[in-house]
């Protein structure tokens, strides 16, 4: 029974590379979030979809952009990659904007 | 703007000691709070809540009350097991948005 759940776990890749990290979640939620984790596990949204439409974009490079399909589902695509962006990503979602967020169990993305 | 402060880390404990990890918060209004625990290689999992001021949230034998008075949600176990070895995140979200904002995250190691 799992509520959120990313693709793929592990991403090892090249600078320069695009990738895409995929999230599903069968919660019923409407909304939906993009967090990165640094290496010193310092956690910061990146992106908060509710309903499909974009809420909450922070100051993230151009190079990240979020797809939401349809409400279940918010995937992150990253063009030209960087050594920075070596990082876990964590997909999360919620009731509504107001609800509690139920995290998945994270993107391990390692650029060489 | 908000922001989350924990007691620094690591902190190394022996199985069956009491644990306290400090929680400060600076935000408007009146948020929301939560303690996050992440078990090594894996993601972000929901310990516990509060919603309003003198609220305890609680959870797997882990309390916390919601301070207005200190600004404070710290988090309590009254006898710590090697399982509860883990990363510590606290975090806020304002009543009004769906913006988590976390603190630094506190490692606990706990010793059989």
């Amino acid at each position: 029974d799992t509520a959120v759940s990313q693709t793929p776990k592990y991403l090892v890749t090249q600078m320069g590379n695009d990738k895409s990290i995929k999230c599903e979640q069968n919660l019923g939620h409407d909304t939906m979030y993009w967090y990165k984790q640094d290496s010193k596990k310092f956690l910061k949204i990146m992106f908060s979809y509710n309903n499909k439409e974009l809420i909450i974009n922070e100051t993230v490079p151009n190079r990240f952009s979020p797809k939401s399909p349809d409400k279940a589902h918010l995937n992150l695509h990253i063009n030209s990659l960087e050594l920075g962006d070596s990082a876990v990503y964590f997909c999360a979602s919620s009731q509504d904007i107001f609800g509690t967020q139920y995290f998945g169990p994270g993107t391990r993305l390692l650029v060489l | 703007g908000n922001s989350v402060t924990q007691m620094e880390g690591p902190v190394t404990l022996s199985e069956e000691a009491f644990l306290t990890i400090n929680c400060t918060y600076t935000a408007t209004g009146y948020p929301s709070l939560f303690w996050y625990v992440q078990y090594p290689g894996e993601g972000l999992q929901l310990l516990l809540k509060a919603t309003k001021a003198d609220d305890k949230g609680s959870n797997k034998g882990f309390e916390a009350t919601y301070r207005k008075e200190t600004t404070s949600f710290h988090l309590e176990k009254g006898s710590v097991q090697v399982s509860d070895s883990a990363v510590y995140f606290c975090a806020l979200k304002e009543t009004s948005g769906s913006r988590l904002t976390f603190g630094e995250g506190t490692q606990l190691t706990v010793n059989p």
